[in-house]
């Protein structure tokens, strides 16, 4: 499965959107792009995941682009409690879609 | 519905020592994931059962870790003997089946394991 790079930390205030990057410039056609977040002493939790189109859904959007290279997580009002590390995965049926997690980004929300 | 039980909750022992993790999935939920965590980095995925039978282990251990999963349900990882460097918070993970790309994993708040 191909690999991801991601900033190592970020900082969004509360009540904004956070926008967390993702780089996977080797995807390949049959990988999907896979975010999950930690929040301290929890484990992960799912997010959102996607082929090709954009997707949304309560927690947050998943926007990837054409070229499928590069992928950004969007949540649209971030609050204190969406401090966590947010992974970016991806995962294809070689593996049965299993999830092999990086250092991912550490997101910190302010007041 | 309830989430991944995983117990204990934290445990402290010398190395050399053995200490073994249990975990219960999600009801219903035929695949089984144990990963490691150690401070600082992302989960590493160590085994993956469907039901009761390995699907990959390929990052496991295997001089001084064994898993199972008897009848398919719950499942132990145990370590021995433990080394200093297995200090790791130890995750359980389940998801409904394998190898679908929109099963998500639901996973377990971890067993804490300092090894002194």
């Amino acid at each position: 499965d191909a690999k991801t790079t991601q900033p190592t930390s970020m900082d969004c205030a509360e009540g904004r959107a956070a926008n967390l990057p993702c780089n996977h410039s080797t995807i390949s056609g049959n990988e999907y792009v896979y975010w999950y977040r930690q929040i301290h002493s929890q484990g992960p939790q799912y997010i959102i995941h996607g082929l090709k189109n954009n997707e949304t859904n309560e927690m947050a959007s998943l926007i990837i682009t054409e070229d499928r290279k590069s992928s950004t997580l969007i949540l649209p009002h971030a609050t204190l409690r969406d401090t966590a590390v947010y992974y970016c995965i991806v995962s294809s049926s070689n593996s049965g879609y299993a999830l092999n997690f990086g250092k991912g980004t550490s997101l910190l929300v302010t007041p | 519905e309830a989430g991944v039980a995983q117990s204990p909750r934290y445990k402290i022992i010398e190395k050399r020592q053995s200490v073994a993790f249990w975990c219960n999935p999600i009801s219903g939920h035929a695949t089984l994931y144990w990963y490691q965590q150690i401070l600082g980095q992302g989960p590493k995925l160590l085994i993956q059962f469907q039901n009761n039978g390995v699907v990959d282990d390929s990052q496991l251990p295997k001089d001084r870790f064994s898993a199972e999963r008897l009848k398919g349900v719950d499942s132990t990882l145990k370590i021995q003997p433990a080394k200093l460097e297995d200090s790791a918070v130890y995750l359980c993970a389940s998801s409904l089946v394998w190898g679908h790309p929109s099963t998500g994993y639901t996973f377990g708040s971890g067993t804490r394991l300092t090894v002194v």
